[in-house]
């Protein structure tokens, strides 16, 4: 098993450009999260999902979108990039109200 | 609004010592609080956890103690290891609410273990 997997692992962004952040899980967990990680403020939930074809907003959802098309699947997109959006990101999944496994991080830059 | 607040900022213990950690949180309907620990260039992973109907949980040399009334808790490491080198954070939840799995982080501890 892979666990949670995220795509890509470190990337660049110029003001206003657009990407999309993909999380894939194996374990069959009906719950996903996406949390953005900066110094001296732990991790904060941007947006999550308790099933597929749901989503719902977390601590802080502004400039970000998400889906959830597939059951192992969860996507986070900038639609236009902000320096204030450089952070390491995080997705994470779990069954139901137990233990959240998180992916590696991606590391983004916007300058 | 930091809802779990986490102390200190980073922690400097001699291999051998008890390495110390605290939280405090405001919700009181919080009723799952689980520490994880974070390698560098790694996600974090759940450590330990406990729940407020007890006061204690250790697993290994990893203690949480659990002050309901002070709405505070900490991680105790005894034996501290250089191997135990990484960042710590609490966390809470509200497994009663519909978005019970929700977490909220605490800032986060750097432990630093010295040979």
């Amino acid at each position: 098993n892979a666990g949670v997997t995220q795509t890509p692992k470190f990337r660049v962004l110029k003001t206003g450009q657009s990407m999309t952040l993909l999380c894939a899980q194996d374990m069959n967990h009906e719950y996903m999260y996406w949390y953005r990680q900066d110094p001296g403020m732990g991790l904060r939930l941007i947006h999550y999902s308790v099933g597929e074809g749901t989503t719902a907003k977390g601590e802080v959802p502004d400039g970000y979108n998400v889906s959830r098309l597939k059951k192992q699947n969860f996507l986070l997109g900038l639609e236009s990039a902000a320096p204030s959006q450089t952070s390491v990101y995080f997705c994470a999944s779990s069954r139901g109200y137990n233990e959240q496994f998180f992916g590696p991080g991606t590391r983004l830059t916007v300058l | 609004q930091q809802q779990v607040k986490q102390s200190p900022q980073s922690l400097i213990v001699q291999k051998g010592g008890i390495s110390i950690i605290n939280c405090a949180y405001e919700n009181t309907a919080f009723d799952y609080f689980p520490w994880y620990q974070q390698f560098p260039g790694k996600g974090p992973a759940l450590l330990i956890a406990i729940r407020p109907d007890v006061s204690e949980k250790k697993e290994g040399r990893f203690t949480i103690s659990f002050n309901k009334s002070a709405k505070q808790f900490s991680l105790h490491i005894m034996d501290s290891q250089p191997g135990d080198s990484a960042t710590y954070f609490c966390a809470a939840s509200n497994r009663r609410e519909t978005s019970g799995s929700r977490l909220t982080f605490g800032e986060g501890t750097q432990l630093t273990v010295n040979p």
